[in-house]
């Protein structure tokens, strides 16, 4: 039951570089989209989210863009630095229903000095 | 915004033995949950918790598993009889309602 997909399992980039992670989703009921970001060995953490009444979301080097009509979802993080290497998990949500999060399969990104 | 504590961070334990995994929110906090990372998996959604009640559970949570919150204060899972593909790293995370879920830092089950 993949809902919510993340097809890319790593990406790197250059430092000060952009950095666009992508996340795909199936269910339409899905009204909220969060991105964590996990280290090794600790909780997911909260970056940004977005609600299905908005296609654009920012705060700071994070912008989280959502295109509805292709259930695609996007984080910018610009400029990248090293210490923003770390896994990336887009989760999804409907808010009647408890604040389940459904989460993708996560992108390990890799920013190089 | 102050963590959530989980202990232990890590447990190991034998097949078929009983485990409590604990979690101290913030008191004001309303809902509760617990999902759970296999090693290189997705994170999965297990249970929430509100007002004392599961409000909503996965699949996987069947009667192996159960839920409290019995001082006000703590909240537990528990696994009565473990088994060896309950090992993986479960977290529980909390939101006052209206705020995206934040997450402890786990605690690492390993079932041997």
């Amino acid at each position: 039951d993949q809902q919510v997909k993340q097809n890319s399992p790593s990406l790197s980039v250059q430092e000060g570089r952009i950095s666009i992670l992508n996340c795909d989703y199936t269910n339409s009921m899905f009204d909220y989209f969060l991105w964590y970001k996990k280290y090794p060995a600790e909780g997911p953490t909260f970056l940004i989210s977005i609600s299905s009444i908005k296609d654009k979301n920012e705060d700071g080097r994070f912008t989280v863009f959502l295109n509805k009509s292709a259930k695609h979802l996007s984080l910018h993080i610009v400029p990248s630095q090293p210490g923003d290497s770390a896994v990336y998990f887009c989760a999804a949500a409907r808010m009647d229903s408890s604040y389940k999060l459904i989460f993708g399969s996560g992108t390990r990104l890799l920013v190089r000095p | 915004e102050p963590e959530v504590t989980q202990t232990p961070s890590h447990q190991v334990t034998q097949m078929g033995q009983e485990v409590i995994l604990r979690c101290v929110p913030i008191s004001n906090h309303l809902y509760f949950y617990w999902y759970r990372q296999i090693l290189g998996q997705k994170v999965e959604f297990l249970v929430s918790f509100y007002n004392n009640e599961i409000s909503e559970k996965s699949e996987i949570f069947d009667d192996q598993f159960s839920v409290e919150r019995p001082d006000g204060s703590n909240f537990t899972l528990k696994i009565r009889s473990t088994k060896l593909e309950d090992s993986a790293m479960y977290f529980c995370a909390r939101t006052t309602g209206g705020s995206p879920l934040h997450f402890g830092n786990g605690t690492r089950l390993t079932v041997t």
